[in-house]
């Protein structure tokens, strides 16, 4: 592994199921964040997580939950998936959480809810 | 309340030079992001400014004034391979990005 992955590439989901969208890092990055990407809006952030154990809300958390268990895993899950949540997925990490880290991303997951 | 605005969309001719500006209102301030982000790809990181000024990268710079809020992206020598969405990030007083929906950037032989 290097850098980001991302799993599943893409997913057809039926509305009410319930789905975990997996992101590892093998950066050692201690901050780490999940956004979605909608056709004519910026990146908007869902939680975030500054270190192993911790987790915050983005902008938009509603129905979806994280966890931070160890440094590399951040996976994101959809309760009772909407057709509001479909919408390209992205996982991004950064050394830390402070002014300058760039933030490195996942290839994404492309959701799509019926 | 937070926002970033940039172009929707600019065109451009292969060789020539082409400056990509982003406003942005934040609570608090901590930097500018610009990244890259080709069509179905991740985004990728290209420049960050904090002060004001102009930071250069090979074919890429980038200027910032936090006084007006206000930066830009100045690309030299396009490349059929630039065409690609530029988005503008600014960090807020948590350390969060705040993102603006990006510039498609076309260019043409």
């Amino acid at each position: 592994i290097a850098g980001i992955t991302q799993a599943p590439t893409s997913q057809i989901l039926a509305a009410g199921r319930r789905m975990t969208l997996r992101c590892t890092q093998d950066m050692r990055h201690n901050a780490m964040y999940w956004y979605r990407q909608d056709l004519g809006l910026g990146l908007r952030l869902i939680h975030y997580s500054n270190t192993a154990g911790t987790t915050g809300k983005g902008e938009v958390p509603d129905g979806y939950s994280v966890s931070r268990a160890n440094t590399d895993d951040f996976p994101l899950t959809l309760a009772s998936a909407v057709p509001s949540q479909t919408s390209v997925y992205f996982c991004a990490s950064s050394e830390r959480a402070g002014a300058y880290n760039e933030q490195f991303f996942g290839p994404g997951t492309r959701l799509t809810v019926l | 309340g937070q926002n970033i605005d940039q172009p929707t969309e600019m065109t451009a001719t292969e060789g020539a030079i082409v400056q990509i500006n982003c406003t942005y209102q934040t609570s608090g301030f901590n930097g500018l992001f610009w990244y890259q982000q080709h069509a179905g790809e991740a985004p990728t990181f290209l420049s960050y400014n904090v002060l004001d000024g102009l930071e250069e990268k090979g074919r890429f710079s980038s200027f910032l004034s936090r006084s007006k809020g206000y930066s830009y992206l100045l690309l030299k020598e396009l490349q059929m391979k630039d065409s690609a969405s530029y988005l503008c990030a600014a960090k807020d007083s948590n350390y969060q990005l705040i993102w603006g929906a990006g510039t498609k950037l076309i260019i043409k032989p």
